[in-house]
């Protein structure tokens, strides 16, 4: 499988604070996603990026935003954490097309606590 | 929109017994991806079974299968001979073929097994 880190593991950080989670992988894929999980929502995509600075919002992405300088990293920034972005925050990447297997690879997470 | 849902928050099954997670999809595509994802309390993600909607048979990966009805649009998980490993939080996952590989994911169903 294909290497992917996220860090932090875990944060707490306070209200109104920048926070920047990172997501690296060791192999060359083009697909990097940032879902976020909240108990009774699943996960939800929050950006994700088909290329280096080719990126676009999922479905919730206000107050977050995110770039890719690198193929093999890809930052998502809260630029002023909200309490409701208390989350566990899900980096994936994922073959591409000509690979039959789509099953995304996931990263550890990252607990995120705003106080 | 494509949307999925699935009914059943929390299940509890007998060690060695079957159960059935449940996953209903809405969508207007006719070449897409159907995903099994299990979380234990480690927050993995783990993949447990794909189906490709092109494919009339249904998937198996060892006491893991799918019972994949199209037309019902209904994509559920049946565990066979239930074991203490398969306590988790199981997500049904569905992606369009042709795009941007994104994943629609459901909220999710706490599956418990009893010893």
């Amino acid at each position: 499988d294909a290497g992917i880190t996220q860090s932090p593991r875990h944060k707490v950080t306070e209200t109104g604070t920048p926070v920047t989670l990172r997501c690296h992988q060791t192999e060359n894929h083009r697909y990097m996603y940032w879902y976020r999980q909240d108990p009774g929502h699943g996960l939800r995509l929050i950006h994700y990026s088909y290329g280096v600075k080719d990126t676009d919002k999922g479905e919730v992405s206000d107050g977050y935003s995110v770039s890719r300088s690198k193929t093999e990293d890809f930052l998502l920034t809260l630029e002023s954490a909200t309490s409701s972005q208390t989350s566990v925050y899900f980096c994936a990447i994922t073959r591409d097309r000509e690979v039959e297997d789509y099953g995304y690879t996931f990263g550890s997470g990252t607990r995120l606590t705003v106080v | 929109a494509q949307t999925v849902t699935q009914s059943q928050p929390e299940m509890s099954v007998q060690e060695a017994e079957t159960v059935t997670l449940s996953c209903t999809y809405d969508t207007s595509e006719n070449n897409y991806y159907l995903f099994w994802y299990k979380q234990p309390p480690s927050r993995q993600m783990i993949l447990v079974i794909r189906q490709e909607a092109y494919k009339q048979q249904n998937a198996t990966e060892n006491r893991f299968s799918v019972n994949f009805q199209k037309a019902a649009k209904s994509f559920s998980l049946k565990i066979s001979d239930s074991q203490l490993g398969d306590t988790a939080m199981y997500f049904c996952a569905f992606m369009k073929q042709a795009g941007t590989y994104k994943y629609i994911f459901g909220t999710g169903t706490r599956l418990k097994v009893l010893a």
